[in-house]
């Protein structure tokens, strides 16, 4: 089932926050964050394991609740080059804890910073 | 290093035609991966492998063939081209399990079914 994320779409200008939030109604081995500018393949940005850790990439960073199925992305202090579409891949855990090794992705957050 | 080569870059098919597109990788990845993407969507998985002569089906494999008969290379077999399957395809590969490892994607393959 395709993980739910929210917002649909938001608009920034260049300095402000940003959250994306990513939820699945399955338990949760991993979360996948990627970013896809217009006409382009998607971009790796992180990836998140259950154990609730927390990640950094410069001002991206993400966080995982295992408990509650959710992820979310934080975008600080936003540049223009941040503008694109943000998906969230999930890999689903299986009886045995671990998982299959498939993502299923999100319908996408279409992120737009201004000047 | 090339990554993820896919090929062709844009394609028209006609209805019932059928085509075969090209994905390659130099990365030595034993996971690689088939996906579709609609216009303002996300992406659906169609056919995924885990290592040369070993796929199976993903989200939305009607319409698709594939084969890994090397690990660098997994061709995606459209067989009868229908309307609904004008996409962009993207191709992706990943070190072992997908779970655990980015995925590497290719610029993807426009195609049109008229």
């Amino acid at each position: 089932q395709q993980p739910v994320q929210s917002p649909q779409a938001v608009i920034l200008r260049e300095g402000e926050d940003a959250v994306i939030n990513c939820s699945s109604s399955k338990a949760l081995y991993s979360v996948h964050w990627y970013r896809q500018k217009h006409g382009e393949a998607p971009v790796f940005l992180m990836i998140l394991l259950k154990g609730g850790e927390q990640k950094g990439h410069e001002k991206i960073s993400a966080s995982f609740n295992e408990k509650k199925q959710q992820s979310s992305l934080y975008l600080t202090a936003s540049q223009l080059s941040y503008s694109g579409t943000y998906f969230c891949g999930t890999a689903r855990s299986n009886a045995g804890g671990t998982s299959y090794g498939k993502l299923t992705f999100g319908q996408g957050t279409i992120l737009t910073v201004h000047p | 290093n090339a990554g993820v080569t896919q090929t062709p870059k844009f394609r028209i098919l006609k209805i019932g035609q059928s085509m075969t597109l090209q994905c390659a990788q130099d990365m030595n990845h034993n996971y690689m991966y088939w996906y579709r993407q609609d216009p303002g969507m996300g992406l659906k998985l169609i056919y995924y492998s885990v290592g040369a002569g070993i796929t199976d089906k993903g989200e939305v494999p009607n319409g698709y063939n594939v084969s890994r008969s090397t690990t660098e290379d997994f061709p995606l077999r459209l067989e009868l081209a229908a309307p609904s399957q004008t996409s962009v395809y993207f191709c992706a590969s990943s070190y072992s399990r997908g779970v655990g490892q980015p995925q590497h994607f290719g610029d993807g393959t426009r195609l049109s079914i008229l």
